[in-house]
């Protein structure tokens, strides 16, 4: 049982390019998000999903764009990357917004 | 505006002496759920324990216990008997209920824990 996996681990960005975070589940959670970590700042919500379909904007949305095209997967794109976009990712995973989240290993990116 | 609070940005305890990492929350809303999550310096997320707000009983786990006073809206995590692996990250996060959208996991910008031998 995989649980959560995210790709890539370390991500170096120019200013300006686009990528895309993956991020894939196989324990048939409807509930998805995308959290960004920043020192003293805890984990702010980007995006969420509560199903196939069905997303939601968090706590910092702007330059991020996401869709949920099926229960499995969620992938999170940066448009054009700013150096303000440099942290780590998490991806996470849950049967309900009430449940425990289960949390994908984190993507190191760095925009120069 | 911050949701939820963590005053203590870095705790140090002796080893297997309790210590209690402080929380507290924001929120209008009658039903809310509050979570523990733990970071260790390897970056992983770990979920500790879990108190709904109709729970009537604090929540316990192991040597984890969740002090939840409602109407002071704190829920501080009590870690008993401490060891050196729970030196790490705890973050204290919330499940937020808006009219307007669905339900969000919000967190907490942490506290550093470090045990001493």
């Amino acid at each position: 049982n995989a649980g959560v996996t995210q790709t890539p681990k370390f991500q170096v960005l120019k200013t300006g390019q686009s990528m895309t975070l993956q991020c894939a589940q196989d324990m048939n959670h409807e509930y998805m998000s995308w959290y960004r970590q920043d020192p003293g700042m805890g984990l702010r919500l980007i995006h969420y999903s509560v199903g196939a379909g069905i997303t939601d904007q968090g706590e910092v949305p702007n330059g991020y764009n996401v869709s949920r095209s099926t229960t499995e997967d969620f992938p999170l794109r940066l448009l054009s990357a700013a150096p303000s976009q440099t942290s780590v990712y998490f991806c996470a995973s849950s049967y309900s917004e009430v449940n425990i989240q289960y949390f994908g290993a984190g993507t190191r990116l760095s925009v120069l | 505006a911050q949701k939820i609070t963590q005053t203590q940005p870095g705790m140090f305890v002796q080893e297997k002496e309790a210590v209690t990492l402080d929380c507290t929350y924001d929120t209008s809303d009658q039903s809310y759920g509050l979570f523990w999550y733990k970071q260790p310096s390897s970056g992983e997320m770990i979920f500790l324990i879990y108190q709904g707000s109709y729970d009537e009983q604090n929540a316990t786990e192991g040597r984890y216990s969740l002090n939840f006073q409602k109407a002071r809206k704190s829920a501080n995590l009590v870690i008993s008997a401490s060891q050196l692996g729970d030196s790490a990250m705890y973050f204290c996060a919330m499940r937020e209920t808006k009219k307007t959208s669905y339900d969000k996991v919000i967190f907490g910008p942490g506290t550093s824990l470090s045990v001493i031998p």
